[in-house]
């Protein structure tokens, strides 16, 4: 069984640019998340997506940070514009309907200069 | 947004040893999950716990859902080189939607 596919693996950008990054769930999980990983911290959940519908975004700082699902299979979140604090691990993973794992994907690393 | 905070930080133990590491919270959870990180990697789910006091074991992992439902513990036995990484504990809340709020992390370094 195919895991939770991210990309790109690395982004360095300056601030003030734009940054887009994908995931593909594992097949037939309705549930997606998006985490942000600070060094030194644990994630943090930015949004949670049923589907193509949207459970929780309270954490999502909507000013600049953008998530969609459009089919409810794979997703995209966008970051405009970037500031230094964004420097982050960006984690999407993925559940199905009432379960409790959620399997994570590598990751997307973001430097932000 | 809360973490949950975990102790120790980081640990150095030899090869061998047993660990102990705990995550605690101002707030109850219904489900405690244990994770463990590699470096360039996601976290991988070691251990769930779905009830206060359940004791439940994966190998030589063994996690323990405290009885005031706002603290988990996980011990490692005999540690081997490969337990090296991170390891992260988090929480669900009833009515949540799945949604998990992590701990800090617990750092672990073995040496031979």
């Amino acid at each position: 069984e195919a895991g939770v596919a991210q990309s790109p693996r690395y982004k360095i950008i300056e601030k003030r640019q734009s940054v887009a990054f994908w995931c593909n769930p594992i097949s037939g999980h309705a549930t997606l998340y998006w985490y942000q990983q600070i060094l030194g911290q644990g994630p943090k959940l930015l949004i949670q997506f049923q589907n193509n519908g949207v459970v929780d975004d309270s954490q999502l700082p909507k000013d600049r940070f953008s998530a969609e699902r459009l089919k409810g299979v794979d997703s995209t979140l966008k970051i405009q514009p970037a500031k230094l604090e964004d420097s982050a691990v960006y984690l999407c993973a993925s559940s199905s309907p009432g379960a409790d794992t959620q399997y994570f994907g590598p990751g997307t690393r973001l430097t932000v200069l | 947004g809360q973490q949950l905070n975990q102790s120790p930080q980081s640990m150095f133990i030899q090869e061998g040893e047993d660990v102990s590491m705990n995550c605690t919270s101002s707030s109850i959870f219904n489900t405690w999950l244990w994770y463990k990180q590699d470096p360039g990697e996601g976290p991988v789910l070691l251990i769930a716990l779905y009830k206060a006091g359940e004791l439940t074991s994966n190998g030589r992992l063994t996690a323990q859902f405290g009885i005031t439902r706002k603290d988990s513990f996980l011990n490692i036995s005999a540690s081997i080189p490969s337990d090296v990484g991170i390891y992260f504990c988090a929480g669900q809340k009833a009515g949540t939607a799945s949604k998990l709020t992590f701990g800090t992390g617990t750092r672990l370094q073995v040496t031979l």
